[in-house]
């Protein structure tokens, strides 16, 4: 079975610090990873994604995330925040080759960017 | 605009009733997923399509439940006999499926909020 955690249910970063949000995850073969944002009473947006390659992955919105296998981690990262970047950010998982299509979701972490 | 698009926006029932959402994928894909989220918690899956065929259904998927994408475009999810447990937010994502480029993420929809009184 393929799982997700995000260890910290809110972050806070004032406005142009870098942040990170974690995750990690189990999968029993290779996973797929991404992550996706979620503003107030919205559907979820894809922000990036992790296929295969490069550990390090660009998306929108000046955000990455960085693939390290011997941790199984998936941590999104931004170098300067920007107060708009505060909304709810998922991590999701799936397997790899893997019957299952659906993804896995995080619990979720609420990021803060105070002014 | 061209995204996924899901209708009613908001739904409140009395326990009991049945209730059907309505969802409208990305015109070029053929994947349809169905999750549930509740508050405070990441979507849960519910079930999938592939083109109008249903391959798969998560255990959370009671028989009060049922899903149909009848042409392989738009799909619908009833719930019939509610209960305020089923109070939640039912998105609905789109992906494409094949080896092309893309195939791989999912763009959801802005999801029906249901309130079960």
């Amino acid at each position: 079975a393929q799982s997700v955690a995000q260890p910290e249910d809110q972050v806070n970063v004032a406005e142009g610090n870098p942040l990170t949000v974690k995750c990690t995850y189990s999968v029993s073969g290779n996973p797929y990873l991404f992550w996706y944002v979620q503003y107030p009473n919205r559907g979820l947006q894809f922000l990036l994604k992790y296929i295969t390659g490069d550990n390090l992955v660009k998306g929108s919105y000046g955000f990455e995330a960085e693939f390290n296998k011997s941790q199984t981690s998936f941590h999104l990262k931004k170098p300067s925040a920007l107060v708009s970047d505060s909304a709810l950010y998922f991590c999701a998982v799936r397997d790899r080759p893997g019957s299952a299509r659906q993804l896995t979701f995080g619990s979720g972490t609420q990021l803060t960017v105070l002014p | 605009d061209t995204g996924v698009s899901q209708d009613p926006r908001h739904k409140i029932t009395k326990r009991g009733q049945n209730v059907t959402f309505r969802c409208d994928p990305i015109s070029e894909h053929n994947r349809l997923y169905w999750y549930r989220q509740t508050l405070g918690q990441g979507p849960e899956f519910l079930t999938y399509f592939q083109n109008e065929a249903q391959l798969e259904k998560s255990r959370l998927l009671s028989d009060r439940f049922s899903a149909e994408r009848p042409k392989g475009s738009f799909s619908t999810l009833e719930i019939q006999r509610t209960e305020q447990g089923d109070s939640a937010m039912y998105l609905c994502a789109s992906s494409l499926a094949g080896r092309r480029e893309g195939r791989f993420e999912q763009f959801f929809g802005p999801g029906t909020r249901l309130t079960v009184l």
